[in-house]
């Protein structure tokens, strides 16, 4: 079955640039997703990018798909303490239906 | 526009015992709706989703059931609890898959509810 896999916690300082990768094994993927969960609260979609595309940007985040290792990463850039939060990578074969999520990935920012 | 609510927030339950955890979507017809479950320290796991009024697919097998009586309500249900059964239910709704140009049917999350099983 599909398997998304990230790292566990990241910490960065304000200001910096923060890296969070995401690996996924479903050739099938068509739409990559990454979420954003603050304590307590559901998920909100970050931003997403589509299997035959490279690279996205949207403001301060940019995200990179390599297809061919199936990597998948997000970058934020002058992190902010208000973006210390789980960030989940997705995946789905079809838009906005079933989606198979990787464990999150912490992110502490520290001023 | 269009909100979704889940409750109760919070909820803790004894092991054996029934379990409801509602749903609500406004704002939108014929939405796709969905459960996950985020145990602790783990990514997030589809329970159920739902194209329509009574039609639920399972994704994990498990003493958990799902039911859609209405276009935008969307019930998690347990007869028996289990210790396993702790952790943050996420409900969320697409737009079905008749609706929209755009290829990208984002998903809309609850605020959640956090069950505790003791």
């Amino acid at each position: 079955g599909e398997d998304v896999e990230q790292s566990l916690f990241l910490s960065v300082r304000e200001g910096d640039s923060s890296v969070i990768n995401c690996t996924y094994t479903d050739s099938s993927s068509t739409y990559l997703y990454w979420y954003k969960q603050e304590p307590g609260a559901g998920l909100q979609l970050l931003t997403y990018i589509f299997s035959n595309m490279d690279m996205k940007q949207d403001q301060r985040l940019t995200v990179l798909l390599n297809k061919k290792d199936k990597h998948l990463s997000l970058r934020i850039a002058d992190t902010q303490t208000g973006d210390s939060a789980i960030y989940f990578c997705a995946e789905s074969m079809y838009a906005g239906n079933m989606l198979t999520f990787g464990g999150g990935t912490r992110l502490m920012v520290k001023p | 526009s269009q909100t979704i609510h889940q409750w109760p927030a919070t909820l803790v339950q004894p092991v054996g015992s029934p379990l409801s955890l509602e749903c609500t979507v406004e704002g939108t017809s014929n939405p796709n709706l969905y459960w996950y479950r985020q145990a602790a320290g783990r990514g997030l796991q589809l329970l159920f989703y739902s194209v329509g009024i009574g039609q639920i697919s399972s994704e994990v097998p498990q003493n958990l059931s799902a039911s859609r009586p209405q276009d935008r309500q969307f019930i998690l249900s347990s007869k028996k609890l289990l210790l396993s059964d702790s952790g943050f239910y996420l409900c969320a709704w697409s737009e079905g898959w008749d609706h929209g140009e755009a290829p990208l049917y984002e998903q809309y999350f609850g605020p959640g509810t956090r069950l505790t099983v003791t």
